[in-house]
């Protein structure tokens, strides 16, 4: 079956561009993650949807950051006036429910020039 | 004190040993513990969890947990090449429901 997928894999962008980054979970999961991954930094915990609920933004490095979730399936990421400390690989994982695995995405590779 | 401790390495074995791998969690109110596998340049892919205390086997890897200790390893026997990689170990529970916390991963080094 097909597994979490993202796009586009790779973004380059200039410092100060908006981004926006997607997610397509697992069919059936109702619960999806955001982690950004960098160099010395390991992998961290940024949102989570689960259903209906609210999500929690918690790991939001700051407000430059935003995410939604359409239709309970498809996330975007948003990254506004990107800023050069924002290139990492963003990666999302999907689980049938927050006390399931995690299955992660291929992930989402963005340098900021 | 970061709220999951693992050591950097690298961890270099021969092959057919065994490979240990350790993780130490600050928040005792975790309460699942994952084991990831991650080479370079991809995403992390899920090897083991466990839940309760004890030893639980799959394979030629074992996950070992003690809640008292606030401890968690991972043992490889027959330790091949291609297990070189970085092993991450993750929690949730506690203060961190759903979410996954992540240690900074131990990178293994399998030499023939």
């Amino acid at each position: 079956g097909a597994g979490v997928s993202q796009s586009p894999s790779n973004k380059v962008t200039e410092k100060g561009k908006d981004v926006e980054l997607r997610c397509d979970p697992i069919s059936g999961h109702t619960a999806l993650y955001w982690y950004r991954q960098s160099l010395g930094q390991g992998l961290e915990f940024l949102i989570y949807f689960q259903g209906n609920s609210a999500p929690d933004k918690s790991g939001l490095p700051s407000d430059r950051f935003s995410a939604e979730r359409t239709g309970g399936s498809v996330s975007t990421l948003t990254i506004q006036r990107t800023q050069q400390e924002d290139s990492a690989v963003y990666l999302c994982a999907s689980s049938f429910g927050p006390s399931d695995t995690q299955y992660f995405g291929p992930g989402t590779r963005l340098t900021v020039l | 004190q970061k709220e999951v401790e693992q050591n950097s390495g690298p961890l270099s074995v021969p092959e057919g040993a065994i490979a240990s791998l350790n993780c130490t969690y600050s928040d005792r109110g975790s309460q699942s513990f994952f084991w990831y596998r991650q080479y370079s340049g991809k995403s992390p892919e899920l090897i083991m969890f466990i839940y309760s205390n004890g030893d639980k086997e799959d394979g030629r890897f074992t996950a070992q947990l003690n809640k008292a200790s606030q401890y968690v390893s991972l043992l490889i026997r027959d330790s091949q090449p291609s297990d070189s990689a970085t092993y991450l170990c993750a929690v949730r529970g506690g203060t961190s429901y759903g979410k996954l916390t992540f240690g900074q991963g131990t990178i293994l080094t399998v030499h023939p």
